[in-house]
C-alpha cells in the first residue's frame, strides 16, 4: 500500500520561502510522477505542479514564478519550495501520486490516486 | 486559462439518484476525473479517465463525459455520501479543477 507523508514548517514568515517534503512509503518513487496541489482554508483544490524522477517538472503557471519541486530518489521523497510567501499561500498542502494515461507517445490525461493526510501551513508574522 | 465549472451546491433525498455536472469547453475531447472530500480529510478518487471507477469504489458511483459536460452520478445515495465534489482535468500540460460542489443528503 503507497502511502504519502508531508512534513515541514506549520508557521511561515511572510516575505520568506515555504518549504515541504513528501516522503512516499510502500514504492518506489522512481516509478511514477509526484505532485503538490494545496487548498486555502474553506476553497477548493489548487494544481501546484509535479515532477518525475529525472527532475522533470511542470507548474501551475500561476505559481510558476514562485515554485520549485524536486525529487530526490536515494530518499524516497520529493519537495516544494515556494518564495515570497504571503497570507494567500496559507492552506493545507497535499502530496499526491500522478497516473497518467498516453497513448502513441502522447499522454490524454493525468490524476491523482493517492495523497497524502495533508499539512496546513499558515503564512503570518 | 482552461476553466471547469460545478453548481456550488446539489441536494438529494436517500436512496435517490444524484447528477454533478462539471462543464469546461470541450470538455468531452478530454479526459475527467472525480474525487471526493469528507471534512478534514483528503481528496479521494472515485472516477479517471471519464467512467472508471478505482478499486474499493462502490459501483453506485458512476460517470460520463460527453460535449462540453462531465457528470458524476451517485446512484441510491447513501448519507455517507455527503461530501464535498472535485471535477479533474487535464489540458496544455495543466492540471485543472472545478470549484467543488457540496452533495448534501437530506
Amino acid at each position: 500500500q503507497v502511502r504519502l507523508q508531508e512534513s515541514g514548517p506549520g508557521l511561515v514568515t511572510p516575505s520568506e520561502t515555504l518549504s515541504l517534503t513528501c516522503t512516499v512509503s510502500g514504492g518506489s518513487i522512481s516509478d511514477y510522477y509526484w505532485s503538490w496541489i494545496r487548498q486555502p482554508p474553506g476553497k477548493g483544490l489548487e494544481w501546484i505542479g509535479y515532477i518525475y524522477n529525472s527532475g522533470s517538472a511542470n507548474y501551475n503557471p500561476s505559481l510558476k514564478s514562485r515554485v520549485t519541486i524536486s525529487v530526490d530518489t536515494s530518499k524516497n521523497e520529493f519537495s516544494l519550495s515556494l518564495s515570497s510567501a504571503t497570507a494567500a499561500d496559507t492552506a493545507v498542502y497535499y502530496c499526491a501520486r500522478v497516473r497518467r494515461f498516453c497513448s502513441g507517445g502522447s499522454c490524454a490525461t493525468y490524476y491523482f490516486d493517492y495523497w497524502g493526510q495533508g499539512t496546513l501551513v499558515t503564512v503570518s508574522s | 486559462s482552461y476553466e471547469l465549472t460545478q453548481p456550488p451546491s446539489v441536494s438529494v433525498s436517500p436512496g435517490q439518484t444524484a447528477s454533478i455536472t462539471c462543464s469546461g469547453d470541450k470538455l468531452g475531447h478530454k479526459y475527467a476525473c472525480w474525487y471526493q472530500q469528507k471534512p478534514g480529510h483528503s481528496p479521494v478518487l472515485v472516477i479517471y479517465q471519464d467512467v472508471k471507477r478505482p478499486s474499493g469504489i462502490p459501483e453506485r458511483f458512476s460517470g460520463s463525459n460527453s460535449g462540453n459536460t462531465a457528470t458524476l452520478t451517485i446512484s441510491g445515495t447513501q448519507a455517507v455520501d455527503e461530501a464535498d465534489y472535485y471535477c479533474q482535468a487535464w489540458d496544455s500540460s495543466t492540471v485543472v479543477f472545478g470549484g467543488g460542489t457540496k452533495l448534501t443528503v437530506l
